[in-house]
């Protein structure tokens, strides 16, 4: 059975750096071909694809935010992380983790409010 | 690739065969997904590759296109499909449509 699960700091104050992570059972990211990515929707909105990575530690990011985000896994114990840098008011969003380059799989996300 | 999804609110009847549209501004290569999203929970994945139905998903739901227009059909609208629904390409970087929110007439 896979399931993913997403765990952060909840609140954050603006210009810090916002810390993820997605705890994940039922697949290894280990395995050939295997991805985990992140996605973010703020409330009311569309969903924004933040940033994959691959089995083999390669990493893929959004452009527009390419300059503030640092992705990362310990393979060992089934986790993948999210680093956000210099966090903005517009950075308040429902953060998601996600098996595979489709996800097929998702978490049930987690809430971040940056607020002063 | 940027995803253009209509329209962006659709209404209908149970019973009622559904169609959204999928665009791109590039080909897609077949490379696209469609996303179930109810109120207050994570997305769903329904069809990925196109037209390959994901484990579990019931066979009302069908997905076809090519190039850079694809659709999400659902052939007997229920209750439990009201939602927004999102289509997603991973043909070139990693984008999703801005969705488009189903509800019953």
């Amino acid at each position: 059975q896979v399931t993913l699960k997403e765990s952060g700091p909840g609140i954050l104050q603006p210009s810090q750096t916002l810390s993820l992570t997605c705890s994940f059972s039922g697949f290894s990211l280990s395995t050939y071909g295997m991805c985990v990515g992140w996605i973010r929707q703020s409330s009311g909105k569309g969903l924004e694809w933040l940033a994959n990575i691959w089995w083999n530690d390669d990493k893929y990011y959004n452009p527009s935010l390419k300059n503030r985000l640092t992705i990362s896994k310990d393979t060992s114990n089934n986790q993948a992380f999210l680093k956000i840098t210099n966090m903005d008011t517009a950075d308040t969003a429902t953060y998601y983790c996600a098996r595979r380059w489709y996800f097929d799989y998702w978490g049930q996300g987690v809430m971040v409010t940056v607020s002063s | 690739i940027q995803l253009t999804q209509s329209p962006s609110l659709l209404s209908a009847s149970v019973g009622d065969r559904v169609t959204l549209s999928c665009k791109g501004s590039q080909n897609i290569n077949n490379y696209l997904a469609w996303y179930q999203q109810k109120l207050g929970e994570a997305p769903k994945l329904l069809i990925y590759n196109t037209n390959s139905l994901q484990t579990g998903i019931p066979s009302r739901f069908s997905g076809s296109g090519s190039g850079t227009d694809y659709t999400l059909t659902i052939s007997s609208l229920q209750p439990e499909d009201v939602a927004t629904y999102f289509c997603y390409q991973y043909n070139n970087g990693w984008t999703f449509g801005g969705g488009t929110k189903l509800e019953l007439k």
